[in-house]
């Protein structure tokens, strides 16, 4: 099993329309969950943290559920612009070193 | 210009080679990160380093080793190439303090090993 997983989808939705993804995370130690956001053919860049009592940022609302192990990406209104691959990312704190495990990825694409 | 930048961005080389991808940084970060980047497999750690004199192996160091040559410097080599290091190579830095978990990454050096 993965150590995050997340659904590769394609996702493809109109301009507009509300959209969330899923990630799940296979270690009960982890302690930091991020998403990011990467365009085709570019660098991954910090999206938004997601904190335990969930997070708004504009159009983004990310949630943490421990108990199930899962953390999730709302979108509302969405963009053409939001189209790209959005990444679920989890710190792992193990002795010395902070450890971040990186999902595949889901990948979206909005519809004029 | 970009903060962290990489060179080549891309590259095409045969078998056997010996390929340098480097790695500059302006953000005055000591954490300096190689991860590569495969279809269906995310990102993965190669190597790390927290500082000048701190190096680390990833979780797929094999086939690769690094130098930390200054503080914006990171150098990740491939002493003989083969075809399933054929990926995409980023270098990435972060803050020694706190760590937010934030990753700033370079633009990508994309190489195919023939």
């Amino acid at each position: 099993r993965k150590e995050v997983e997340q659904d590769p989808g394609p996702f493809n939705v109109p301009e507009g329309a509300t959209v969330a993804f899923n990630c799940t995370y296979s270690n009960s130690a982890s302690q930091s969950f991020f998403w990011y956001r990467q365009d085709c053919r570019k660098e991954p860049k910090l999206l938004m943290s997601v904190y335990s009592s969930g997070n708004e940022d504009g159009r983004f609302t990310a949630q943490l559920n421990r108990a199930s192990q899962y953390i999730s990406l709302l979108i509302r209104d969405s963009k053409l612009s939001d189209s790209a691959t959005y990444l679920c990312v989890v710190n792992q704190y193990g002795g010395a070193t902070n450890k971040l495990i990186f999902g595949t990825g889901t990948l979206l694409a909005v519809q004029p | 210009d970009a903060d962290v930048t990489q060179t080549p961005r891309n590259r095409i080389t045969k078998t056997g080679k010996r390929i340098m991808l480097e790695c500059s940084q302006t953000k005055g970060h000591d954490r300096m990160y190689w991860y590569r980047q495969d279809p269906g497999l995310g990102l993965r750690l190669i190597y790390y380093s927290f500082d000048v004199k701190d190096i680390n192996k990833g979780e797929i160091s094999d086939g690769y080793s690094v130098s930390r040559q200054a503080q914006a410097k990171f150098s990740l080599s491939l002493e003989s190439a083969i075809p399933n290091q054929t990926a995409l190579y980023f270098c990435a830095t972060s803050e020694r303090r706190p760590n937010t978990g934030e990753l700033f990454f370079g633009e990508g050096s994309r190489l195919t090993v023939l």
